[in-house]
């Protein structure tokens, strides 16, 4: 039971490039997250999905897609990357959406250069 | 925007001290958790307090909820070095579906 994976653990990208960020969770949780955390500003929401087949928008949505391609998997793409998105990404699950103890990935640390 | 402010920012201190930090808001919480955050990982949920006035205790850490709900304290009793992390209070606001973070506590405990 491995939880909540994510892959990469670390990415250097140009500005202008492009990569999608995967997360798994093998829990069978409906709702799934993705955060970004930067010093100083805490962990801020950027889309979720309640439960399979639905996303929206969180706090910082702009720059970046998701795709939830099944309950397992919820996918986070920059499209044009830019300095600005140089963070550290967790992404979350949690049981449903009432329910909200949420378990994290390790994360991770993207930089744009 | 329902802010969680905690304090103090940056906590140092010495292995056997007890010490108290605290998450503050002005608005209500339907449930407020509290998280721990070691270097390179990311948060584990500690505990989730749903009642004002609530008190619930993990070993020598103990987490209050205020009558409130609008704040939250977590005490932790003579600190061991395996204390040291980030603590995170995350809460849910009335009529919400998603969690508001606090920036969090940074604790260090020197052996």
């Amino acid at each position: 039971n491995a939880g909540v994976t994510q892959t990469p653990k670390f990415q250097v990208l140009k500005t202008g490039q492009s990569m999608t960020l995967q997360c798994a969770q093998d829990m069978n949780h409906n709702s799934m997250y993705w955060y970004r955390q930067d010093p100083g500003m805490g962990l801020r929401l950027i889309y979720y999905s309640a439960s399979e087949g639905t996303t929206d928008k969180g706090e910082v949505p702009n720059g970046y897609n998701v795709s939830r391609l099944n309950k397992r998997e919820f996918s986070l793409r920059l499209e044009s990357a830019a300095p600005s998105q140089t963070s550290v990404y967790f992404c979350a699950s949690q049981e449903w959406q009432g329910n909200y103890e949420q378990y994290f990935g390790p994360g991770t640390r993207l930089t744009v250069t | 925007t329902q802010l969680l402010e905690q304090s103090p920012q940056f906590l140092s201190i010495q292995e056997g001290e007890n010490l108290t930090v605290y998450c503050n808001s002005s608005s209500v919480f339907s449930s407020l958790q509290w998280y721990r955050q070691e270097p390179g990982e990311g948060p584990v949920l500690l505990v989730t307090v749903v009642t004002g006035g609530e008190v619930k205790k993990l070993k020598r850490l103990t987490f209050q909820f205020g009558d409130a709900r609008k704040d939250s304290s977590l005490h932790i009793t003579a600190a061991q070095p395996g204390d040291t992390g980030l603590y995170l209070c995350a809460g849910v606001g009335a009529g919400s579906y998603q969690l508001t973070f606090g920036k969090g506590t940074k604790l260090s405990v020197i052996p």
